[in-house]
């Protein structure tokens, strides 16, 4: 089956880093996105990886092992307003996305 | 990327009546639209995929004729909750791909519903 996994909830302080890991299993594979998402939002685009590696935008990273299924999101110089869940997603050979549960990031001061 | 608007933002119906969410592509032409449902605390649902000019693709275990879908235009695709009911109640989003390749996807801001 095809299946998503990340943490449900994290903490962190603002100012710090935090990496947001999630590992995935699906039928092929088209690419991994990074989603954010406001309560009562929609979700808003961050970052896509097919190829292994890191890719960095801004205060914002993330990486790819297609080998061991698995992704980060890292978020440096945590804001107040980093404050949202985090959505893993993986493309399958459909080019359907499955979605991870979404990962809380909550940031205290 | 794309800018895709839902309207209404929120509604508020009876039990038993039928809701009619829009959701548009604004700056460019879309042949594929998606539609999600996510209930609280919960990740995004795919319930069906919107083909212009065809019919939807359900996935499994959405009823197709409770939530029906139009996409009679490259602008706009419309998600009917028929005989709507309580359990019904949720945050409804769109999406469309996007023009430079199909792994993008652009969000609308979503329909809250809720069904009394």
């Amino acid at each position: 089956g095809q299946n998503i996994d990340q943490p449900t909830e994290m903490t962190a302080t603002e100012g710090a880093i935090v990496q947001i890991n999630c590992t995935y299993q699906t039928s092929g594979f088209n690419g991994l996105f990074w989603y954010q998402q406001h309560a009562g939002e929609a979700p808003t685009f961050l970052s896509y990886n097919v190829l292994d590696g890191l890719e960095e935008k801004g205060r914002f990273s993330s990486f790819l092992s297609r080998s061991k299924g698995y992704s980060y999101l890292l978020l440096k110089e945590l804001q107040m307003k980093d404050s949202a869940s985090y959505l893993c997603a993986a493309m399958d050979s459909n080019y359907q996305l499955i979605w991870g549960a979404g990962t809380k990031l909550i940031i205290k001061p | 990327g794309a800018v895709v608007s839902q309207h209404p933002s929120w509604v508020i119906c009876k039990s038993g009546t039928s809701v009619k969410i829009e959701c548009r592509s604004l700056d460019f032409q879309a042949t594929t639209m998606f539609w999600y449902r996510q209930f609280p605390k919960q990740s995004l649902m795919l319930m069906a995929t919107s083909n212009e000019g065809s019919k939807a693709t359900y996935e499994q275990g959405v009823e197709k004729d409770k939530f029906l879908i139009n996409h009679a235009s490259l602008t706009l695709s419309t998600l009917t909750v028929t005989s709507a009911h309580p359990e019904d109640s949720s945050f409804y989003i769109c999406s469309v791909i996007g023009q430079a390749s199909y792994n993008e996807q652009f969000f609308g801001p979503g329909t809250r519903l809720t069904v009394l």
